[in-house]
């Protein structure tokens, strides 16, 4: 079957770094998402990789391991308004987007 | 960028009877809408995949009498929840694949449902 595995939780300081992992087990595998969403919102779209390294944006970087199967998100600097959950999702061969539990984040001062 | 304007934000109904929500691309062709629920602290869960001009294929469990999808155009899909339960009630969001993969998926605002 196909699975996707991130943190339910996860706490971390203002201004601190914070890395949220994901590990994915799916058929075929066509690019790997990060979502942001905040309560009672849609996701809105951080970053896509589907080649192995990472890739950074701004306070944000987005790593992957295709043959681990494994992604990270790590965010620098972290500031009040991050506290969020964090969707981790993969498409798989036949380009539908398989989705993880989310990795809630709570940001303390 | 690409938008896809959902509404209504929120919706209060009595048991038994029916919501529509509405999802439309604004500045961009969506052959394939996509619906999803979800409960709270729980992700998001597929319910159906809505394609233009075709009928709406259904992830096992979703009953396809009780949510009606209707993608009538290439830039309107819609969503009806007949004979509301309190079940229900639940945050109903609609996403489009933007023709560009590296984009990935838009998502409307979302729609909180509560039946009473």
């Amino acid at each position: 079957g196909q699975n996707i595995d991130q943190p339910t939780e996860m706490t971390a300081t203002e201004g601190a770094i914070v890395q949220i992992n994901c590990t994915y087990q799916t058929s075929g595998f066509n690019g790997l998402f990060w979502y942001q969403q905040h309560a009672g919102e849609a996701p809105t779209f951080l970053s896509y990789n589907v080649l192995d390294g990472l890739e950074e944006k701004g306070r944000f970087s987005s790593f992957l391991s295709r043959s681990k199967g494994y992604s990270y998100l790590l965010l620098k600097e972290l500031q009040m308004k991050d506290s969020a959950s964090y969707l981790c999702a993969v498409m798989d061969s036949n380009y539908q987007l398989i989705w993880g539990a989310g990795t809630k984040l709570i940001i303390k001062p | 960028g690409a938008v896809v304007s959902q509404h209504p934000s929120w919706v209060i109904c009595k048991s038994g009877t029916s919501v529509k929500i509405e999802c439309r691309s604004l500045d961009f062709q969506a052959t394939t809408m996509f619906w999803y629920r979800q409960f709270p602290k729980q992700s998001l869960m597929l319910m159906a995949t809505s394609n233009e001009g075709s009928k709406a294929t259904y992830e096992q469990g979703v009953e396809k009498d009780k949510f009606l999808i209707n993608h009538a155009s290439l830039t309107l899909s819609t969503l009806t929840v007949t004979s509301a339960h309190p079940e229900d009630s639940s945050f109903y969001i609609c996403s489009a694949r933007v023709s560009e993969v590296s984009y990935g998926y838009t998502f409307g605002s979302g729609t909180r449902l509560t039946v009473v």
